[in-house]
């Protein structure tokens, strides 16, 4: 069964950081893009960016650019998210997204990050 | 402001056909294939159509996507109440080098 378990994220005041990471199971990680996409409670979605297969290619969404970084460590079947500069809007409900564009997306549960003081 | 836009809400009775409409540009919508997602509070979205108009398993053929230029559609037909849930397209915008969401229809059955 395929399964995506997110962890780290919680309550970080403005400017902090943090790092969210995926665990990966029942499929091999490292054939698939892997993207975080996050939805702030009660509205739509947002991409935030993606990671080619074996890490070459990453990609974000102008607001995180400079503050946020993909990476992935297909040993260990885990995606991350380091989280720097962390600013009120980027309060949000963050999944780690398998494919999520294609026949096979998979999303994980999702891990609330909110960044008050 | 999403770079897709759908309507905020769309409705229906029970057996009747719905379409919920993505309007984009040709970076995006005019050059890619739309993926379609639903959404019940709470839980992650679901995917219920790639590639344009593929439905992978599990999914009935109620559902259908399709596109025209720069716009899709997913229609949803004999309504159902299980329907009631937020819709979301997606797709690749080659311009901006992002994936692009809409900013989601809320469906109701009357």
């Amino acid at each position: 069964e395929v399964q995506l378990v997110e962890s780290g994220g919680g309550l970080v005041q403005p400017g902090g950081s943090l790092r969210l990471s995926c665990a990966a199971s029942g499929f091999t990680f490292g054939t698939y893009w892997m993207d975080w996409v996050r939805q702030v409670p009660g509205k739509g979605l947002e991409w935030v960016a993606n990671i080619k297969k074996d890490g070459s290619n990453r990609n974000y969404v102008d607001s995180v650019k400079g503050r946020f970084t993909i990476s992935r460590d297909n040993a260990k079947q885990s995606l991350y998210l380091q989280m720097n500069g962390l600013r009120a809007e980027d309060t949000a409900v963050y999944y780690c997204v398998r494919d999520v564009l294609g026949a096979s997306s998979h999303w994980g549960q999702g891990i609330l990050v909110t960044v008050s003081s | 402001q999403s770079v897709l836009t759908q309507p905020p809400s769309a409705s229906g009775a029970p057996g009747q056909r719905v379409t919920i409409s993505c309007s984009g540009s040709n970076s995006n919508i005019g050059a890619n294939a739309v993926t379609w997602y639903h959404q019940l509070p709470g839980t992650a979205p679901k995917l219920l159509i790639y590639g344009g108009g593929q439905r992978p398993s599990g999914v009935p053929d109620r559902f259908s996507g399709s596109k025209s230029g720069t716009s899709a559609s997913l229609a949803i037909s004999g309504l159902q109440s299980e329907d009631e849930s937020d819709y979301y397209c997606a797709t690749w915008d080659g311009s901006l080098n992002v994936v692009v969401f809409g900013g989601g229809t809320k469906l109701t059955v009357l």
